[in-house]
């Protein structure tokens, strides 16, 4: 069965710190890798994403690493801070698929 | 913005009851989905659409109907709810071309007892 692998379940940084959150994935047709962001009371919001054709994309202070050998990526938060406070999904799909695949979650809180 | 909602936030309904889960979106787009988001689960997809009276089996279907009849709407039907129903459902729509660049509704919090 695909799959995608998150970790950790939750986390818990102080305020400027950095959060990383890790996904491995094992369908290697997967060319299409999202980060969707959920605050309580709200649905997920699409944030970052990478496809595996390069290693790293940045926005703003959020980062993805790509490791297409490994078949692992990662979300850096540079500067944490209280207001990212949510839910992070990984995903995976393959493009012009419609079955996008959701690590289990990640819930983030930023220490003041 | 692209906005999706979710006819209901809270439904609590009875084992054996018949439930209708409704969803609007009103940005034109062609592919319509229908997650669950349980703890621990992360979202998982029970069916989608890719155009009106279109509809395709998800990772999670048993249980569970959908209809399209219109464009910009996109129902989940429950025939008989059971309490392993329980859940969040979560609404979702892309422009053509996949399921890339989902954006999600609020969510509906549905308590089978």
């Amino acid at each position: 069965q695909q799959q995608v692998k998150q970790s950790p379940q939750s986390l818990i940084v102080q305020k400027g710190g950095i959060s990383i959150i890790n996904c491995a994935y094992e369908n290697t047709a997967f060319d299409y890798f999202p980060w969707y962001q959920q605050f309580p009371g709200k649905g997920p919001a699409l944030l970052i994403a990478i496809r595996p054709d390069v290693s790293e994309k940045k926005e703003g202070r959020f980062t993805i690493s790509f490791n297409k050998s490994a078949k692992q990526f990662s979300l850096h938060i540079m500067d944490s801070q209280p207001g990212d406070s949510a839910t992070y999904f990984c995903a995976a799909i393959n493009t012009g698929g419609f079955k996008t695949i959701f690590g289990a979650g990640t819930r983030l809180f930023v220490k003041a | 913005d692209v906005k999706v909602t979710q006819s209901s936030r809270y439904l609590v309904k009875r084992t054996g009851e018949k439930v209708f889960l409704e969803c609007v979106q009103d940005m034109d787009h062609e592919n319509m989905f229908w997650y669950r988001q349980d703890p621990g689960l992360g979202l998982r997809l029970i069916y989608f659409s890719y155009d009106v009276k279109m509809k395709e089996k998800g990772d999670i279907p048993e249980g569970y109907s959908v209809s399209r009849e219109k464009k910009e709407r996109f129902s989940l039907i429950l025939e008989s709810a059971s309490t392993n129903q329980t859940s969040m459902y979560l609404c979702a729509s892309s422009l053509s071309g996949g399921g890339e660049k989902l954006f999600f509704g609020s969510g509906t919090q549905l308590s089978v007892l």
